[in-house]
């Protein structure tokens, strides 16, 4: 069964840091990963996907990185902003087998971003 | 706007009642989801289907039925055989494994 785990599970930091938010996972056949953010009471906006034959995925101050080997992928906010304040969460998408397709989710990380 | 359009926003269900949540995306994205989520438990995998009229369980399938006989609505039914419906329900659609996008939401209450 496939298991992420993500790492904080809290963080605050005061605006203008940068920042690590990390994801570990189990799958050994990952197919993609897809970081989302999601504001209290609202749904998930993807934020970067990274398919599994990529190392890194850039958008605006935001980058991801995914490491198969050791089943890790963090994403990296520069410059941060009392904006940026949502919890994060990481999804990994099997590529095979009974779990075909199967999006598994970490419990994600909640930002805050102190002006 | 394209988008994936979940209704009701809010949505009061009494004891013993089946209660329908509807998810509509005018994507053209072939693969659509269910999801529960709770406090401290993230997301859960309810249904999900790669194409009209074929629909696989999710993790947490039990006390849950969806249909899907158009490519754009992947209606979930919350029956009374589920014994704690109170959560938020997220849907999802996506082209295949590609990137997945998600709906704003239902909360439902048991009251």
């Amino acid at each position: 069964k496939q298991e992420v785990t993500q790492i904080p599970a809290a963080l605050s930091v005061p605006e203008g840091e940068n920042l690590v938010l990390n994801c570990s996972f189990t799958d050994s056949a990952i197919y993609n990963l897809q970081w989302f953010r999601q504001d209290p009471g609202k749904g998930l906006t993807s934020l970067l996907l990274i398919q599994s034959s990529q190392r890194e995925q850039t958008s605006g101050r935001l980058n991801a990185s995914l490491d198969k080997s050791s089943g890790r992928s963090t994403l990296y906010i520069a410059a941060s902003q009392p904006g940026d304040s949502a919890t994060y969460l990481c999804a990994e998408r099997n590529a095979g087998g009974t779990s075909y397709g199967k999006l598994t989710f970490g419990q994600g990380t909640i930002l805050t971003v102190h002006p | 706007d394209g988008g994936i359009t979940q209704s009701p926003k809010y949505l009061f269900r009494k004891e013993g009642q089946n209660v329908t949540l509807s998810c509509e995306q005018n994507l053209n994205h072939d693969a659509m989801y269910w999801y529960r989520q709770d406090p401290g438990q993230g997301l859960r995998l309810i249904y999900y289907s790669q194409i009209v009229n074929d629909f696989q369980k999710g993790d947490i399938a039990e006390g849950y039925s969806v249909s899907r006989e158009k490519k754009e609505s992947f209606p979930l039914t919350v029956t009374s055989a589920q014994k704690n419906p109170t959560a938020f329900y997220l849907c999802a659609s996506s082209i295949g494994q590609g990137e997945a996008f998600f709906g704003q939401g239902t909360r439902l209450t048991v009251v």
